[in-house]
């Protein structure tokens, strides 16, 4: 089955450049999808096929996917962007969702 | 504007039946290219990928877990159901309910319920 890759945290001081990694073999070829989820809260789609945003996620928020490896950029960190991240596929091979172990950004 | 809810108990035994009902609005079912999925995510852990219904009543499930979901939609309530066999300790979780949006091979999950949390205990 499709592992994606994640690293567990990622500190970044507010208004420094974040970057979140999430790797997968060949995730180039496929649409890379993005969460953020606060504590006690639902998961919110941040970036969709790669790098698209949804209305009211803010333009510091964006995306990048080739080769091995797909990446969420989130520049002029916020507090408020503290949270937990994952990055999703559909795995059309075997026709399943498949989850990143999740990042743990943390705002120093 | 498109919610969904899930609705379920609390609490279920060991070797129980759990189900599940997620109640949406804001979109429908029978539409084309419509799909709902359900996701779970135990405390401190990671989002799983559970099961997916689709307009047309195409159903897909988490490999692990196949033999013990089955995922069904009343169309004229607008909602889907989940239902796991056999609980088991391990199965507490929050879980959700999310519609899925793109085409089926690129798909990603816009709209979320607030979630549901299942304990497993005697």
């Amino acid at each position: 089955s499709y592992v994606l890759t994640q690293p567990p945290s990622v500190s970044v001081a507010p208004g420094k450049t974040a970057r979140i990694t999430c790797g997968g073999n060949n995730i180039g070829s496929k649409s890379v999808h993005w969460y953020q989820q606060k504590p006690g809260q639902a998961p919110v789609l941040v970036i969709y096929y790669d790098s698209d945003r949804p209305s009211g996620i803010p333009e510091r928020f964006s995306g990048s996917n080739s080769g091995n490896t797909a990446t969420l950029t989130i520049s002029r960190v916020e507090a408020g962007d503290e949270a937990d991240y994952y990055c999703q596929v559909w795995d059309s091979s075997s026709d399943r969702g498949v989850f990143g172990g999740g990042t743990k950004l943390t705002v120093l | 504007q498109v919610t969904l809810k899930e609705s379920g108990p609390a609490l279920v035994k060991p070797t129980q039946t759990l189900t599940l009902t997620c109640t949406f609005s804001g979109f429908s079912l029978s539409t084309s290219g419509m799909r709902v999925s359900w996701i779970r995510q135990p405390p401190g852990k990671a989002l799983e990928w559970l099961a997916r219904i689709d307009w047309d009543d195409d159903k897909f499930y988490s490999t692990s877990l196949k033999t013990r979901l089955t995922i069904s939609k009343d169309t004229s309530k607008n909602q889907v159901v989940l239902t796991m066999t056999n609980m088991d300790p391990v199965d507490t979780a929050t879980y959700y309910c999310a519609r899925m949006s793109g085409s089926g091979d690129r798909g990603y999950f816009d709209y979320w319920g607030q979630g549901t949390l299942v304990t497993v205990s005697s």
